[in-house]
């Protein structure tokens, strides 16, 4: 069964340092990973999205990285701000097989404290 | 653009009662998908349709009916509400990229938060 497990759980840190959060997968085979950001009471919005042939995307302050081999990835969060108070949820697409069902992690939760 | 918009927000139901969920998105997108998610999960896909007049199951479909009509709407129907339908529900529309490594584009609505008593 394909699965996202996403790493910490929950997060608190002060407001300007950095942060790294986890996911690793088991699904396959590979198309694409995707970050998402998820504000209290809102849709979750896209961050970043790599392919299999990627092993880096940035967006802003937000770098992810692939590393397809070990099925494992990360999102680091460079000086940190009250705003990036929200989850953060990794997704895994399928390639080929005519499947288009997505495995979403259960995110993490990050806190940013003044 | 209004981007996708759900109706209604907030909604309370008895066990045994039947609504829909509306969805609307106003970017031409041919995907339109919805996903419920409940705490401690993650979001999980109820059905899928990839263009007007077709539609396909996700992973957790039972109790639940779509229709894709126009590219525009993708109702979601809950035939007999049960308690274990209480969740915040989402929906999404996205649109298919080009190029060698093309990849779903995907942008979700605010969600419906739905609680059956």
């Amino acid at each position: 069964k394909n699965q996202v497990e996403q790493s910490p759980q929950s997060l608190i840190i002060l407001e300007g340092k950095n942060c790294t959060l986890q996911c690793n997968y088991t699904v396959s085979p590979f198309s694409n990973l995707r970050w998402y950001k998820q504000d209290t009471g809102r849709g979750p919005v896209s961050l970043t999205i790599m392919t299999f042939s990627e092993n880096t995307k940035s967006n802003g302050r937000y770098t992810a990285t692939l590393d397809a081999d070990t099925k494992q990835s990360s999102l680091h969060i460079t000086a940190s701000q009250l705003s990036d108070s929200a989850s953060y949820i990794c997704v895994v697409s399928p390639r080929g097989g005519g499947s288009y069902i997505p495995t979403f992690g259960r995110g993490t939760s990050l806190i940013v404290h003044p | 653009n209004a981007g996708v918009t759900q109706t209604p927000k907030f909604q309370v139901l008895k066990t045994g009662q039947s609504m829909t969920l509306q969805c609307a998105q106003d970017m031409n997108h041919e995907y339109m998908s919805w996903y419920r998610q409940d705490p401690g999960m993650g979001l999980r896909l109820i059905h899928y349709s990839v263009g007007a007049g077709i539609t396909d199951q996700g992973e957790v479909p039972n109790g639940y009916n779509v229709s894709r009509s126009t590219t525009e709407d993708f109702p979601l129907r809950l035939l007999s509400a049960a308690p274990s339908q209480t969740s915040v529900y989402f929906c999404a529309s996205s649109y298919r990229t080009t190029g060698p490594s093309s990849y779903n584009e995907q942008f979700f609505g605010p969600g419906t938060r739905l609680t059956v008593l």
